[in-house]
């Protein structure tokens, strides 16, 4: 149980386009779904909060109109690069949690390596 | 000072050998405690996941929770080749969305 899944798994676009990352959370429902960004040899950086019908919480230096993150339901969040440029190019994980209290493990997607050309 | 403080080794072992990776912390209100697993160019994979103080085994793995010393540590018993991987811890606070903060992980190498 508990899996993940995100599409596509790489993606190499040309600068100034727009990409668009989806995550879905296979077997439970995910009330809440994070977007992280992971540089080589680094760890995760988080960048924005989604709650299921609810606009996303971003993380202090985050671009919200550049990163456009939609959690249209309780399985799928999406995060949108628009404009993207070479800067943008790194390894986008989301995760998520299932929606019951108490509960605060987080199960990870696994990734999408995007290259800005 | 962080508020996580993992050491990134590299740490290299040969198969066998029990593992100790560890974490620090600043924060006392951190109630639940996890670690992760994450091969290269994959998503962390959740390994164990303690509320508060004590230890917990699964298979190979014991995650222990020293809450007074603000120490956390996992042991791997009879590590394997397919170990390697990096390791992260990361804790959140009780009451709060479940946002994890994480260590920076320590990469594991074991040694055939």
């Amino acid at each position: 149980g508990a899996v993940v899944s995100q599409h596509p798994s790489w993606v190499i676009c040309k600068s100034g386009t727009s990409v668009k990352i989806e995550c879905r959370s296979l077997d439970f429902q995910a009330t809440t779904m994070f977007w992280y960004r992971q540089f080589p040899k680094q760890s995760l950086m988080l960048m924005a909060t989604s709650n299921e019908g609810s606009k996303a919480t971003y993380e202090q230096g985050v671009e919200k109109d550049k990163f456009l993150i939609n959690h249209a339901s309780l399985t799928l969040s999406t995060l949108t690069v628009t404009s993207a440029h070479p800067e943008d190019s790194s390894f986008y994980i989301c995760s998520a949690r299932e929606g019951q209290s108490g509960t605060y493990e987080q199960y990870f997607g696994p990734g999408t390596r995007l290259t800005v050309t | 000072q962080k508020e996580v403080e993992q050491d990134p080794g590299p740490l290299s072992v040969p198969e066998g050998a029990i593992v100790s990776l560890n974490c620090t912390y600043s924060n006392s209100a951190f109630q639940y405690f996890m670690w992760y697993r994450q091969y290269s160019r994959k998503g962390p994979e959740l390994l164990m996941y303690t509320y508060s103080s004590g230890n917990k085994e699964d298979g190979r793995f014991t995650a222990q929770v020293d809450k007074s010393s603000k120490y956390i540590s996992l042991f791997i018993r009879d590590s394997q080749p397919s170990d390697s991987a990096t390791y992260l811890c990361a804790m959140s606070v009780r009451g709060s969305q479940g946002n994890l903060i994480f260590g920076k992980g320590t990469k594991l190498s074991v040694k055939p």
